[in-house]
């Protein structure tokens, strides 16, 4: 149990274009999700917290208006990167959890985006 | 503001070697502990989680310790295999009242026949 998927898998797109991933909580009710980010040969970088049908919480730094953040259901959340430029190419990662402060958060397998 | 660190970040050891690799936080303020790993371009799988009331978590072979006091964690990994072949990273659950996770530099072991 507590698998998380994430769509696409790889996703290559040209300068300035839209791009939306998806984060889905296969066999859970995800209360929570989270969006990392990460830099090759680098850690994980938490991006943002979002709870199912409010707000994201987004961490220092991270611009909202271009990370675009959506957790409609209890099982999807999407990352929408607007406008992308090479330096948002990244791995980005998600995670769930049942919501509980301290629940465990299952990872997705993560998304390899590229910008030309 | 809350900083982990690995060491090493690379290590490259021959098959059946025992090996040891550390994590180290600046906050103590810490709920659990856990290290996870990563296979290259994947996502993560958790291999252990130790709770701040607890000194080790054992699977396997893999043995974690937490020393909540010092800052300090350590996981090793009992008789090497080509397969154990990873980044392994820990994270810290802060205990601030949500479930921020914050993550360890990584290292990457090789582990060669």
């Amino acid at each position: 149990g507590a698998v998380v998927s994430q769509h696409p898998s790889r996703v290559i797109c040209k300068s300035g274009t839209s791009v939306k991933i998806e984060c889905r909580s296969l066999d859970f009710q995800a209360t929570t999700m989270f969006w990392y980010r990460q830099f090759p040969k680098k850690s994980l970088m938490l991006m943002a917290t979002s709870n199912e049908g409010s707000k994201a919480t987004y961490e220092q730094g991270v611009e909202k208006d271009k990370f675009l953040i959506n957790h409609a259901s209890l099982t999807l959340s999407t990352l929408t990167v607007t406008s992308a430029h090479p330096e948002d190419s990244s791995f980005y990662i998600c995670s769930a959890s049942w919501g509980g402060s301290t629940d465990t958060q299952y990872f997705g397998p993560g998304t390899r985006l590229t910008v030309l | 503001k809350q900083e982990v660190t690995q060491i090493p970040a690379a290590l490259s050891v021959p098959e059946g070697e025992n090996l040891v690799l550390n994590c180290s936080f600046t906050d103590s303020a810490i709920y659990n502990l856990q290290w996870f790993r990563q296979d290259p371009g994947k996502g993560l799988t958790s291999l252990l989680l130790i709770q701040s009331s607890q000194r080790e978590q054992t699977s396997g072979r893999l043995n974690a310790s937490l020393d909540k006091s010092s800052g300090r964690s350590t996981l090793y990994i009992a008789a090497s295999q080509p397969g154990d072949s990873a980044t392994y990273l820990c994270a810290v659950l802060m205990n601030t009242g949500f479930q921020k996770l914050v993550f360890g530099t990584g290292t990457r072991l090789l582990v060669s026949p």
